[in-house]
Formats: C-alpha cells, structure tokens, sequence
C-alpha cells in the first residue's frame, strides 16, 4: 500500500515568507509525528497528533510554528516568518497508534535564504 | 527529559566484518528502542526495535542487545555488505504516548 507522503519535496523561500509543508499518512494511522532534521543530526521531534488533537507540541521551537490535522488524517505544519535557520529537512511520520512503529515520509527541504 | 547519546559518529568496516553502534539513555523509564537507517537523501526506514521486557533480538545478520540496568542497547550487523553503507540512528521513547528521542547517527561506511 501507500506510504507516508510529503509536499512539496523541495522548498525554497526568502526570509520572513510564510510556508505550509503538508503530510499525507498512511491510511488508518491515527498517530502523525513531524520532526525536523538538520544536517549531520537525528530527527528532532516538533509535534504528535493522536486523531485530530495536538498531543503534545513541546517541539516547536517558537510561536511561529503552528500544525494542524484537522480531519485526522492529512497535516500541514505551517511555519511563519522564516529564519534562516529554520532551513532543514522536515520530515513526518504516522503510526497505528502511540505504541507502534513509525513510518516515516521522504521529507521536505527547506531552504530559507 | 530523555537523552540518548549515540556512538560512534562514524564507523568503516571491511566487508564481512561486524559492526556494532552502542546508545545510552537517561531515562531509565523508557520502555521501546528502535533502531532506524538512513541512505543518504532518503527517509529513514525500522531495521529493528526491541522493548525493555526483552534483553535481546534478532532479525538476520541484524541484532538490538538491552542492558536496562546500563542504560544502554546496542545494534550488531554481522557479515556487513556495501548496501549496508549509510546513517544508522537510534532513539528511545519513555512511555507510549511520548515521543521517540533520536541520537545523533552513525554513519557506517562498508569497504569492498
């Protein structure tokens, strides 16, 4: 079946633009990770959505962070004013639930100049 | 929160050797240790996991050792193959409903 999906694949944006990154999961997983991976690191982890609800959002860095699910399958994580140093590979994830594997999506760059 | 320290950074080993990346955790609530590997431009995939009842697993010429009372697990690859090449990360998650906490790699390279 159909993996996790991300889009776009790339994204280049100037500074202080704003961005929407959007997850397609696997059907049926309830459970929706974003991470974010900058280069040489692990995935850094942002937010979890069980179902529709943000579980816990302690990864966002900033306010200018926002993630939504509002149907409980596709997300969008949205990031305003872009910084520099928000340029990364943001990658997804969904699971059948909290207690499972994760599968992860092929990510999205982004480049902010 | 949870810490995992990941080592080494980076590891050549001559094909058909073994290779073996170790991790330490700081909680020692966590309960679930997946390993996952990372060909460059890709996303990362599950090789294997273990949880923290159990002290060993195996899955081929893979295999996740736990040492609950170190801390620590450590993922074993025997027989290596070029097509072994790439990052390999651990993580650990504390309890069910939290997020998994990733190392920082390693990247393996496997010399023909």
């Amino acid at each position: 079946g159909a993996g996790v999906s991300q889009t776009p694949s790339n994204k280049v944006t100037e500074k202080g633009k704003y961005v929407e990154l959007r997850c397609d999961p696997i059907s049926g997983h309830t459970a929706l990770y974003w991470y974010r991976q900058s280069l040489g690191q692990g995935p850094e982890f942002l937010i979890y959505f069980q179902g529709t609800g943000a579980a816990d959002d302690s990864g966002l860095p900033n306010d200018r962070f926002f993630a939504v699910r509002p149907e409980g399958s596709v997300s969008t994580l949205k990031i305003q004013r872009t910084e520099r140093g928000d340029s990364a590979v943001y990658l997804c994830a969904s699971s059948p639930g909290v207690y499972n594997e994760q599968f992860f999506g092929p990510g999205t760059r982004l480049t902010v100049l | 929160g949870e810490n995992v320290e990941q080592h080494p950074s980076t590891l050549s080993v001559q094909e058909g050797d073994s290779a073996v990346i170790k991790c330490t955790y700081s909680d020692s609530a966590s309960n679930y240790f997946p390993w996952y590997k990372q060909e460059l431009g890709k996303r990362p995939q599950l090789i294997i996991d273990i949880r923290s009842n159990v002290g060993e697993k195996k899955d081929q010429r893979i295999a996740v050792t736990l040492n609950k009372t170190a801390k620590h697990f450590s993922l074993h690859i025997t027989e290596t193959q070029p097509e072994d090449s790439a990052v390999y990360f651990c993580a650990a998650r504390f309890s069910g409903n939290t997020p998994l906490v990733f190392g920082k790699g390693t990247r393996l390279s496997v010399i023909a």
